[in-house]
C-alpha cells in the first residue's frame, strides 16, 4: 500500500512570490491534515478536511494561506505571496478506516525556503 | 486547551544503554496519547499509542510508554537502544474530538 504522498519535496522561492504544495492521501482515507512544522519544534494543525469538507481552518492564516481537496482526495496548499517567515516544513497526513483508528499516516514533508 | 511538554530537547545515550523520554500532558478531557518517531528527512512515524485499557503499551521495536493520570506523564522507554534509534521524538495527545495537539520533540542520538 503507497504511502501519503507530497510534492515537491524541497521548495526554494523568493518572498512575496507563490507556491504551491500537493498531497495524495492514503487510498480510502477521508480524513487529510496540513500541518506546518517549524525548525525544533512539533508539526502545528493548519487545516483539517473530512472528505472535501473544511472542518477545522482556524489556524490557517487566511490572507495568505488557502486550501483545497476537490473531490475529496488530492489536496493543495497554496501561500500567496510568501513571507520570509513561511520558512517551513509543511506536512500532510491522512487517517481512516476502522482498523487505524485514531492514527494519522504522515507524508515526508514539502521543506520550504523564503529567501 | 490541550498541551504537551517534553522536558528534554536532547537526550544522548550510548548504544545498549537504557532511555526514557519525558512527556507530560494538560488536558481537562479524557486524552489519547501518542509517540510519533521521525527518522532524518522523513516523515513522522506512529510509533505507539494509548486509547484505553492497559496503560501500558508497546512497539514492535522494544519502545514501550506507560500513561499515568495521576501524573498526567506518557514516558517513553526502551531498555537497550541502538544506534537506528536515532531520531526525532515527538508525544502527541488528542481528545474530546480536538486535534492532534505535539510537543517540540526530544532528539535522541545514541552513540557507538
Amino acid at each position: 500500500e503507497a504511502g501519503v504522498v507530497q510534492s515537491p519535496r524541497y521548495k526554494i522561492i523568493e518572498k512575496k512570490q507563490p507556491v504551491a504544495f500537493w498531497c495524495n492521501p492514503i487510498s480510502g482515507h477521508n480524513t487529510l491534515y496540513w500541518y506546518r512544522q517549524n525548525l525544533g519544534q512539533g508539526p502545528e494543525l493548519l487545516i483539517r478536511y473530512e472528505n472535501e469538507e473544511a472542518v477545522d481552518d482556524s489556524q490557517l492564516p487566511k490572507d495568505r494561506f488557502s486550501a483545497e481537496r476537490l473531490k475529496g482526495v488530492d489536496s493543495t496548499l497554496k501561500i500567496q505571496p510568501a513571507e520570509l517567515g513561511d520558512s517551513a516544513v509543511y506536512l500532510c497526513a491522512s487517517e481512516g478506516g476502522r482498523a487505524f483508528k485514531d492514527e494519522q499516516f504522515f507524508g515526508p514533508g514539502t521543506r520550504l525556503t523564503v529567501l | 486547551a490541550q498541551s504537551v511538554t517534553q522536558l528534554d530537547s536532547q537526550v544522548p545515550v550510548f548504544e545498549e544503554a537504557p532511555v526514557e523520554l519525558r512527556c507530560n500532558y494538560s488536558s481537562s478531557v479524557s486524552v489519547y496519547l501518542f509517540w510519533y518517531v521521525q527518522y532524518p528527512n522523513q516523515g513522522l512515524q506512529l510509533l505507539l499509542k494509548y486509547l484505553s485499557g492497559s496503560t501500558l503499551v508497546e512497539s514492535i521495536n522494544g519502545f514501550e510508554a506507560e500513561f499515568n493520570k495521576s501524573q498526567t506523564s506518557f514516558h517513553l522507554r526502551k531498555p537497550s537502544v541502538h544506534i537506528s534509534d536515532t531520531a526525532e521524538y515527538f508525544c502527541a495527545v488528542s481528545g474530546g474530538g480536538t486535534p492532534l495537539v505535539f510537543g517540540k520533540g526530544t532528539r535522541l542520538s545514541v552513540i557507538a
